[in-house]
């Protein structure tokens, strides 16, 4: 299967500062992105969507401003938490399809703990 | 508003039974269902279904499409303590979103 490979798999941070995660699909091009966010015991959270060269598409009560997704290629996808606080600790996690997939697939995640 | 909804929410069962977890869906632009093993890191792929009837199978595994009724469930057979995890369905339209989850745990 295709390969996308998501780094850092885990960071700490202090409060106020921000922090970029990179997505790649190593082995095909990704047209499409999914960001999600996974809580403890939870299921996977959609936070965005974003196809390549084009703006990330938001779900209702995720903060744009605060969450930047950039793709501007077709092989990386960053999600950058700015100014994260304790409560943006979560599991990140993102998935990559290409043009008109039915499948997708996952990178390794990452564990984002603020203090 | 679009969903998918699985269930049940959590399931335990002992070693060697059978399982059958569901997975519906009200979506629109359907493109695919998919279905993830998530231990304790990333969700690994198990099943792609497009087509309607079409069982797919995996070992112990195997999963089916009800495009008209819109839902999908997966069977585990011979349930092993390996297979404890949650069980996720995800439908694929120009996004792709998870349901729930379903946690199964099997006791030896």
């Amino acid at each position: 299967g295709a390969v996308v490979s998501q780094h850092p798999s885990w960071v700490i941070c202090k409060s106020g500062t921000s922090v970029k995660i990179e997505c790649r699909s190593l082995d095909f091009q990704a047209t499409t992105m999914f960001w999600y966010r996974q809580f403890p015991k939870q299921s996977l959270m959609l936070m965005a969507t974003s196809n390549e060269g084009s703006k990330a598409t938001y779900e209702q009560g995720v903060e744009k401003d605060k969450f930047l997704i950039n793709h501007a290629s077709l092989t990386l996808s960053t999600l950058t938490v700015t100014s994260a606080h304790p409560e943006d600790s979560s599991f990140y996690i993102c998935s990559a399809s290409s043009w008109g997939g039915t499948e997708a697939f996952f990178g390794q995640g990452t564990r984002l703990t603020v203090v | 508003e679009d969903k998918v909804v699985q269930s049940p929410l959590s399931l335990v069962v002992h070693e060697g039974d059978t399982v059958t977890l569901n997975c519906s869906y009200e979506v629109t632009n359907f493109r695919s269902l998919l279905w993830y093993k998530q231990e304790k890191k990333a969700p690994t792929f198990l099943f792609m279904l497009t087509s309607s009837g079409i069982e797919k199978k995996s070992g112990r595994l195997s999963s089916i499409l009800d495009k008209k009724e819109l839902f999908s469930i997966l069977n585990i057979t011979a349930t092993q303590t390996g297979d404890s995890a949650i069980y996720l369905c995800a439908v694929v339209r120009n996004d792709m979103r998870f349901g729930a989850g379903t946690r199964l745990t099997v006791k030896p």
